[in-house]
């Protein structure tokens, strides 16, 4: 079956850097995508990766490796807004996303 | 930016009634969707539309229709709800050039 894990929840601090790791096996790829959840919003789309390696956008980085089946977000000087729910999503052979359930992160000052 | 509209943002139904929960985007998107998302776990996808005239069952079809008699719209359908419905629906649409996801902000539902 297909299957994306990340972990359930990560606390930081204020002004740290975090990671947040994602594993993923799907029937084939194409794309591995970051959102980001507010508590009570809507998902918005961070970054999308499909070649291996490291994609910057500001303080948020993504990387992947598809031999690996492993994709990270990096969070940079983080900010108490920070706090939220990051969700992990690969397209399949399909092109049909695959979710996690999404990574909590509490942001501590 | 409208982008995606959904509606009722929340809404308290008996069980054996029937809901729709409407979405309507602005964007010309030709693949639309909808998802439900429950407390530890993933958005899980009900139904699909690749364009208007067609849609197609996702991971958790049963209880769900859907029609896209246009482009803008896609409604959700519930003929005769249950407890197990209860959960935030969201409802999307994505660029085809991209592939990236535009959400709602959510339908809430609860069955009682």
């Amino acid at each position: 079956g297909q299957n994306i894990d990340q972990p359930t929840e990560m606390t930081a601090t204020e002004g740290a850097i975090v990671q947040i790791n994602c594993t993923y096996q799907t029937s084939g790829f194409n794309g591995l995508f970051w959102y980001q959840q507010h508590a009570g919003e809507a998902p918005t789309f961070l970054s999308y990766n499909v070649l291996d390696g490291l994609e910057e956008k500001g303080r948020f980085s993504s990387f992947l490796s598809r031999s690996k089946g492993y994709s990270y977000l990096l969070l940079k000087e983080l900010q108490m807004k920070d706090s939220a729910s990051y969700l992990c999503a690969v397209r399949d052979s399909n092109y049909q996303l695959i979710w996690g359930a999404g990574t909590k992160l509490i942001i501590k000052p | 930016t409208a982008g995606i509209t959904q509606a009722p943002t929340s809404q308290i139904l008996a069980a054996g009634r029937s809901m729709t929960l409407r979405c309507t985007q602005d964007m010309r998107h030709n693949a639309m969707y909808w998802y439900r998302q429950d407390l530890g776990l993933g958005l899980r996808l009900i139904h699909y539309s690749n364009t208007a005239g067609t849609t197609g069952k996702g991971e958790v079809p049963d209880g769900y229709s859907v029609s896209r008699a246009n482009t803008d719209d896609f409604p959700l359908t519930l003929a005769s709800a249950v407890p197990s419905q209860t959960s935030v629906y969201f409802c999307a649409s994505s660029d085809t050039s991209t592939g990236e996801l535009f959400f709602g902000e959510g339908s809430r539902l609860t069955v009682l």
